[in-house]
C-alpha cells in the first residue's frame, strides 16, 4: 500500500512570491492534515481537511491556505511568502479523526 | 492551556544502552497520547498510541507508560542502536469535537558507537 506522498520534496522561492504544495494520502483516507515544521517551535498544526471539507484550523494568518479534491488529495498555498516561511511541511492522513497519522516525507520549503 | 513537554530535549547515548524520553502534558480532557519518530529530514512515524485505560504499550525494543492521573508519560528505549538516533516527539489529542492534537517539541537521541 502506497504511503502518503508529497510533492515537490525541496522548493525555493523568493520573499513575495506564492508556493503551492501537494499532497496525496494513503488510498482510503479521506482525513487530510498538514503541519509546519521548524526547528524552534516544533511541529504546528495549520488545517485539517476531511472529506473536502476543512473541519479544523490552526493559529496561522489567512496567508495560508488550503483545500481538498474529490480523490482526497489536498493542497495547501502560502502566498505572499516571508523569510520565516521557511520550514518542513508536512501532511499527514489518517482514516478517522481520531485514528493513526501517517505522514509523509514532507516538503522543505527555503524562501530567500 | 493545553500543553505537552519533553524531557530532555537532547539525549546522547552509547549504543547498547537503554534510555527513557519523558512526556508531561496539561491536556484535557485527555484522548489518547502518541510517540512518534522522526529521522532526520523525514517525515514522522507512529511507534504507539495509547488511551487513558493503557498504562503500557511496547513496539519491540519501545516501551511506552502513561500514568492519566500524573499526566505523564515515558518512552523507554532498550538495547539502543544508531538507527534510534531520531527525534521522539510525544503528541496528546483531546476529547473535544474538534480532535485537537497538541505536540510536544521532541526529544532528540543520538546513539554513538
Amino acid at each position: 500500500k502506497a504511503g502518503v506522498t508529497q510533492t515537490p520534496r525541496y522548493l525555493i522561492k523568493t520573499r513575495g512570491q506564492q508556493v503551492t504544495l501537494s499532497c496525496s494520502p494513503i488510498s482510503g483516507h479521506r482525513s487530510v492534515s498538514w503541519y509546519q515544521q521548524t526547528p524552534g517551535q516544533g511541529l504546528q498544526f495549520l488545517f485539517e481537511y476531511f472529506s473536502e471539507t476543512q473541519r479544523n484550523k490552526g493559529n496561522f494568518p489567512g496567508r495560508f491556505s488550503g483545500r481538498q479534491f474529490s480523490n482526497s488529495r489536498s493542497e495547501m498555498n502560502v502566498s505572499t511568502l516571508e523569510l520565516g516561511d521557511s520550514a518542513l511541511y508536512l501532511c499527514a492522513s489518517s482514516l478517522a479523526a481520531t485514528g493513526e497519522l501517517f505522514f509523509g516525507e514532507g516538503s522543505r520549503l527555503t524562501v530567500l | 492551556k493545553n500543553q505537552v513537554e519533553q524531557s530532555p530535549q537532547s539525549l546522547i547515548i552509547l549504543e547498547g544502552k537503554n534510555c527513557t524520553l519523558q512526556c508531561n502534558y496539561t491536556v484535557s480532557p485527555f484522548s489518547n497520547l502518541r510517540w512518534y519518530k522522526q529521522d532526520t529530514g523525514r517525515g514522522p512515524v507512529s511507534l504507539t498510541i495509547m488511551t487513558f485505560s493503557e498504562n503500557t504499550k511496547s513496539n519491540g525494543r519501545y516501551t511506552a507508560t502513561l500514568d492519566a492521573d500524573t499526566k505523564q508519560s515515558s518512552l523507554h528505549i532498550t538495547a539502543s542502536q544508531l538507527s534510534d538516533s531520531a527525534s521522539y516527539i510525544c503528541v496528546v489529542s483531546d476529547q473535544t469535537g474538534a480532535n485537537n492534537l497538541f505536540f510536544g517539541t521532541g526529544t532528540r537521541l543520538t546513539v554513538i558507537p
